[in-house]
């Protein structure tokens, strides 16, 4: 099946600082998906992106939609310490509308 | 306020038995999923249902069972089966079509974390 590398597994980073991740496909998708997992609750939604080159912002939080439809990457700024968790990317083919294929998270962790 | 409510929160299981996780939404989802997460794991899909009394295995569907009798609800049973059945289970819904407040996104539970002990 489909599968999605994100990178990195994890991030130690000190607060204020800025954060990049990113996933990348070997087939192309139709929308890309970022979410947030706080620890022991469900996924949030934070950003969905639905055409390739497409730049969105959420806050301190940027996320765009690679040109190749393959890949895409989300960058927060100025971290704080309650941005951490786990950060999945998702993504949804054409020919699978029902249902998301996500990467394996990335933990971030801000050190006050 | 509409929402996808999972319980139990924590859920204990001996070896050997069968235990139904709830899962309930009234956001009029069409859509329904069960994941499994385990730590570095990313989240797995069990089973997923598109409409009412259907449903269609994931890709970890083994030692697992679930129902779609009504809209709102799609309960998953970890039955004995299930060798290794510890796990963080997360219930989601979406609509199956994408319009002004709707996002292809998926809305998870909080999750059950199911331990056997």
């Amino acid at each position: 099946g489909q599968q999605l590398n994100q990178s990195p597994q994890s991030m130690f980073i000190q607060e204020g600082e800025d954060v990049s991740m990113n996933c990348t496909s070997s087939s192309i998708f139709n929308t890309w998906l970022w979410y947030k997992q706080d620890p022991g609750e469900g996924p949030v939604l934070l950003i969905a992106l639905y055409k390739a080159g497409e730049l969105t912002s959420n806050g301190r939080l940027t996320a765009q939609f690679g040109i190749t439809r393959k890949d895409s990457f989300l960058n927060i700024s100025a971290s704080i310490p309650s941005d951490v968790g786990i950060y999945f990317c998702a993504g949804r083919s054409g020919g699978s509308n029902y249902k998301l294929t996500f990467g394996k998270g990335t933990l971030l962790t801000v050190n006050p | 306020d509409g929402g996808i409510t999972q319980s139990p929160k924590y859920l204990f299981r001996k070896e050997g038995q069968n235990v139904t996780l709830s899962c309930e939404q009234n956001l009029n989802h069409d859509a329904m999923y069960w994941y499994r997460q385990d730590p570095g794991q990313g989240l797995r899909l069990i089973y997923y249902s598109q409409i009412v009394n259907d449903f269609q295995k994931g890709d970890i569907a083994e030692g697992y069972s679930v129902s779609r009798e009504k809209k709102e609800s799609f309960p998953l049973t970890v039955t004995s089966a299930q060798k290794n059945p510890t796990a963080f289970y997360l219930c989601a819904s979406r609509n199956l079509i994408r319009d002004r407040d709707s996002n292809y996104g998926y809305t998870f539970g909080s999750g059950t974390r199911l331990t056997v002990v």
